[in-house]
C-alpha cells in the first residue's frame, strides 16, 4: 500500500527555472494538500483541493500553481523559482472517513540557487 | 481564525523521564486536534487525535494527550521517555467543518542517555 507518493525527493533549481513536484495517492481520498516546511516555522499550507477540478489557495500561495484533473494526482508547479522557495514540500491527503487525519508523503527537498 | 501555539521549540529530557510537550490552540468552533511526529528526513506520522469523544486520548508509542477546553490546551505526555522518541512533534488544529489543518511551529524533543 503506497499511500502518498511524492517525486522527486531532491531537486536543485537555478533562479528563474520552473519545475513541477508530483504527488499521487492511492487511497481514493477527496482532499489533497501541499504544505511547505521551513525550520522553526512549522508547516504552511500552499494550496489544497477538495476534489477533482476544485482547488483553493492556502496561506502562502504566491509563486505556485496547482491543478487537480484526477482524484489521485495533485501536482504543484513552481514558476520562476526564487531562493525564498527553498524548502521542504509535503503533499498530504485526507477524507471525511479519516476524521480529518492527514496522510503525508515523505517530502521533496527543493533548493533554489 | 484558528491558531496553534507550541511552547518550547526545544525540549530535552533524560531517558526514563516524563515527556511533556505543550500545545495551546484558538478556535471559534469546537476543534479537532492532532499530534504528529516527524523523524529526520521523513514525512509526518499521526500520533493521536481528538475528535470530540473522550478528552483523554491515547496514541501510538505510549503517548497520550488530554483535551482541556477551559485551558484551550492539548498537551502531549509520555510517562517514560525512550531514546527512539527523539524527533520533532507538531500540534495541529482543524476547526469544525474546515478542510485544512493549521500546524504549530513544532517542538524538537531530545532524549539524553
Amino acid at each position: 500500500n503506497a499511500g502518498v507518493t511524492q517525486t522527486p525527493k531532491f531537486r536543485i533549481l537555478k533562479i528563474g527555472q520552473s519545475m513541477t513536484l508530483q504527488c499521487t495517492q492511492d487511497m481514493n481520498h477527496n482532499y489533497m494538500y501541499w504544505y511547505r516546511q521551513d525550520p522553526g516555522m512549522g508547516l504552511k499550507l500552499i494550496y489544497y483541493s477538495v476534489g477533482a477540478g476544485i482547488t483553493d489557495k492556502g496561506e502562502v500561495p504566491n509563486g505556485y500553481n496547482v491543478s487537480r484533473s484526477t482524484t489521485e494526482d495533485f501536482p504543484l508547479r513552481l514558476e520562476l523559482a526564487a531562493p525564498s522557495q527553498t524548502s521542504v514540500y509535503f503533499c498530504a491527503s485526507s477524507d471525511t472517513t479519516t476524521g480529518g487525519e492527514l496522510f503525508f508523503g515523505e517530502g521533496s527537498r527543493l533548493t533554489v540557487l | 481564525a484558528q491558531s496553534v501555539t507550541q511552547l518550547g521549540s526545544h525540549v530535552s529530557v533524560s531517558e526514563g523521564a516524563l515527556v511533556l510537550l505543550r500545545c495551546n490552540y484558538s478556535s471559534s468552533v469546537p476543534p479537532y486536534l492532532f499530534w504528529y511526529v516527524q523523524y529526520p528526513n521523513q514525512g509526518l506520522q499521526l500520533l493521536l487525535k481528538y475528535t470530540s469523544a473522550a478528552t483523554l486520548v491515547k496514541g501510538i508509542n505510549g503517548f497520550e494527550a488530554e483535551f482541556k477546553k477551559s485551558e484551550t490546551s492539548f498537551h502531549l505526555t509520555k510517562p517514560s521517555a525512550h531514546m527512539s522518541d527523539a524527533a520533532e512533534y507538531f500540534c495541529a488544529v482543524r476547526p469544525g467543518s474546515a478542510r485544512q489543518l493549521t500546524f504549530g511551529s513544532g517542538t524538537q524533543l531530545t532524549v539524553l542517555p
